[in-house]
């Protein structure tokens, strides 16, 4: 079964602090999606990374990729408020079109 | 235009009722994509077209699900005789082509059946 696994699935912290969010998937895909979302908004791209040892960098944010542990993070560098959010990541199945999700993480910084 | 479209953004229908769910793509972009989002889940894949033709439907819950784009820009997803698990966030996404550029996704359709 085709399965995308993110964790934690929920993480509450402060500002100024460093955390990452992994997400272990299942296929040969060599493409990984993180997206942002709002409550009651859509999704928001923030990241492609299309082969092993990408790593690109938005900000605070960092996204890595380690296609042969099937394993792709997301590091968030002295967290701000603004950054709360829910965070998914997605991988684009063999097909070449179709993205399976993970359940998403909700992240939560407190001021 | 500049974003995916979608309309409306709210909908609360009757159990039973018939809606409708309308998707204005990206102009140009060749892809289009429904998915179906359940509160507090990622969203999962119902159906892609390739301009007009659909080519996977296989996400589709039902046969009570329809989804059609007849001139390869504008789609609409039609749930027939709603039921109370029906109830979630309805997302159109759309690309240049297989994922090309990314995928850029509308607002979506929170859809309550009551």
């Amino acid at each position: 079964e085709l399965k995308v696994e993110q964790n934690p699935l929920f993480l509450s912290m402060q500002e100024g602090k460093n955390y990452t969010i992994y997400c272990n998937y299942s296929t040969t895909s060599d493409r990984l999606y993180w997206y942002r979302q709002d409550p009651g908004k859509s999704l928001e791209s923030l990241f492609v990374l299309l082969s092993n040892g990408a790593v690109k960098q938005e900000g605070r944010l960092m996204a890595s990729l380690d296609t042969k542990a099937r394993l792709s993070t997301l590091h968030i560098t002295a967290a701000v408020h603004d950054l709360s959010a829910t965070y998914f990541c997605a991988e684009l199945r063999d097909s070449n079109y179709q993205l399976i999700w993970g359940a998403g993480t909700k992240l939560i910084i407190k001021p | 235009g500049a974003g995916v479209s979608q309309s409306p953004r709210y909908k609360v229908a009757k159990r039973g009722q018939d809606v409708a769910l309308r998707c204005d793509p990206i102009s140009g972009h060749v892809s289009l994509f429904w998915y179906q989002q359940a509160l507090g889940q990622g969203p999962e894949f119902l159906t892609y077209f390739q301009n007009e033709a659909q080519l996977d439907k296989s996400g589709l819950p039902s046969d009570r699900f329809f989804a059609e784009r007849p001139e390869g820009s504008v789609s609409t997803l039609k749930i027939q005789r709603t039921q109370q698990e029906d109830s979630a966030v309805y997302l159109c996404a759309s690309s240049l082509g297989q994922g090309i550029g990314g995928y850029t996704f509308g607002s979506g359709t929170r859809l309550t059946v009551v």
